[in-house]
């Protein structure tokens, strides 16, 4: 089955844990991007990803990192969580220029 | 600046009624325009994507219209069903006409819809 796989779905941490939020696709889709989710703000791109080695900053990237070593696999990572990260994110992937298929989220929360 | 703006922002409709959701945009260069549906706890799910050329496409009892000259776009939905219920999401497109994987994704806040038995 065609998916977008995301874990942990659920996590609940401290300031200043380094924390990773692992994305895999098995579509072999070039693009793939991270999304945070908040109320009445809508999805707000943090990273994308137009192929291996290649990551771009999207609108709202501080404070988190990616890597894409593999087409299939693009962790977000955050190395020194702050409380105003607790949002919802979400994984996506498409072949260039197709919507997105997403992943369920990942609901994170940084005391 | 590149926005979307999407009404109303929450809608009531009893089963079996038809409901419409709106979409203004001001994007520039305007590639393509897509709608998702987003239920509770899950993540987006493509309903249509629309080009320049295109100004209307259904998939199932969804039926998305454009109007490029007046930046607007509706969702549609016939003769809706409990499981409707979720939020509906535009996204536009902002770049090459071809929709190119380096176009910008400007996002609205989506509608949330509630449908009642």
């Amino acid at each position: 089955e065609a998916q977008v796989t995301q874990n942990p779905r659920y996590l609940i941490t401290v300031t200043g844990k380094k924390l990773t939020v692992t994305c895999s696709q098995n579509m072999n889709h070039e693009y793939m991007s991270w999304y945070r989710q908040d109320p009445g703000l809508g999805l707000r791109q943090i990273y994308y990803s137009m192929n291996v080695e290649v990551t771009d900053k999207g609108d709202v990237p501080e404070g988190y990192k990616v890597s894409r070593k593999e087409k299939r696999n693009f962790p977000l990572i955050l190395e020194s969580p702050s409380p105003n990260q607790t949002s919802l994110y979400f994984c996506a992937s498409s072949l260039l220029g197709q919507p997105q298929h997403f992943g369920d989220g990942t609901r994170l929360s940084i005391l | 600046k590149n926005q979307v703006e999407q009404s109303p922002q929450s809608l009531i409709i009893l089963e079996g009624k038809n409901c419409t959701l709106q979409c203004n945009y001001t994007v520039s260069p305007f590639s393509n325009l897509r709608w998702y549906k987003q239920d509770t706890g899950r993540g987006p799910v493509s309903l249509t994507i629309m080009t320049f050329s295109e100004n209307t496409k259904s998939n199932g009892r969804y039926t998305a219209t454009l109007d490029a000259d007046t930046k607007q776009s509706s969702l549609h939905i016939t003769a809706s069903q409990l499981s409707d219920s979720a939020s509906y999401i535009c996204v536009v497109s902002a770049g090459l006409r071809g929709g190119g994987a380096t176009n910008k994704l400007i996002f609205g806040t989506g509608t949330l819809l509630a449908v009642q038995p």
